[in-house]
């Protein structure tokens, strides 16, 4: 069974826009962390954003933001603003001693 | 620190053959990860290590794979004997510790099996 879901395979979002990318996740540990990776087409994986899962509050990194469900175990992304280069894959995941990655959503930011 | 460096780039080998994939982690990490990329599945991880020891290799596809972390600072990912299906990108990633910490990737191994 998958531990990190991402159902989108595929976004395509107007610049200047905002979009929105969805995730959830399913762990037995009560201490684990919650992640953002990008991949643009140079390969290279960056951190976007992270979560603390006994943080309420949900992580802003400037046009970057989450909404954090603990109960519901639902981890999306809210990009805001969207701009050319934040064309790339887009990958959900999940740190309770085993960093799991979800399969990724390709977001195509239209000029 | 350089980064995680990974070798070779690219790797084209035929059916049968073995292959071997090398990882330097950043000096000072404690966390060792290999991940396999496809376009069907995904990042899918498929052995960590800490403090050189495997800690799971649940995700390693069958006995034809093999990892080792001889130490602190290398790593290799062994596929023997390689089949078409093994075709991917190969990843190693770094963290400074198990939990909550960012974790740095190399530039991938693309691996094709003719």
């Amino acid at each position: 069974a998958q531990t990190v879901t991402q159902s989108q395979p595929e976004m395509s979002v107007q610049e200047a826009e905002t979009v929105t990318l969805s995730c959830t996740y399913d762990t037995s540990e009560s201490n684990y962390y919650l992640f953002w990776y990008k991949q643009p087409p140079s390969r290279q994986m960056i951190l976007v954003i992270r979560q603390e899962a006994y943080k309420q509050q949900n992580a802003t990194e400037n046009r970057f933001s989450v909404n954090f469900q603990k109960a519901a175990k639902s981890f999306s992304l809210k990009i805001s603003d969207s701009q050319l280069g934040d064309t790339a894959m887009y990958f959900c995941a999940l740190d309770d001693y085993k960093l799991s990655f979800g399969a990724g959503t390709t977001v195509t930011v239209r000029a | 620190d350089a980064g995680v460096i990974q070798s070779p780039r690219h790797e084209v080998t035929e059916m049968g053959q073995e292959v071997t994939l090398r990882c330097k982690p950043i000096s000072g990490h404690n966390s060792l990860f290999w991940y396999r990329q496809t376009m069907m599945r995904g990042l899918e991880l498929l052995i960590y290590f800490n403090n050189n020891v495997p800690i799971d290799d649940s995700g390693m596809p069958e006995d034809r794979f093999s990892a080792k972390m001889p130490n602190a600072s290398f790593s290799t990912l062994k596929i023997q004997p390689s089949e078409p299906r093994d075709s991917a990108v190969y990843f190693c990633a770094s963290t400074l510790d198990r939990l909550n910490t960012e974790a740095f990737f190399g530039q991938g191994t693309r691996l094709t099996v003719v």
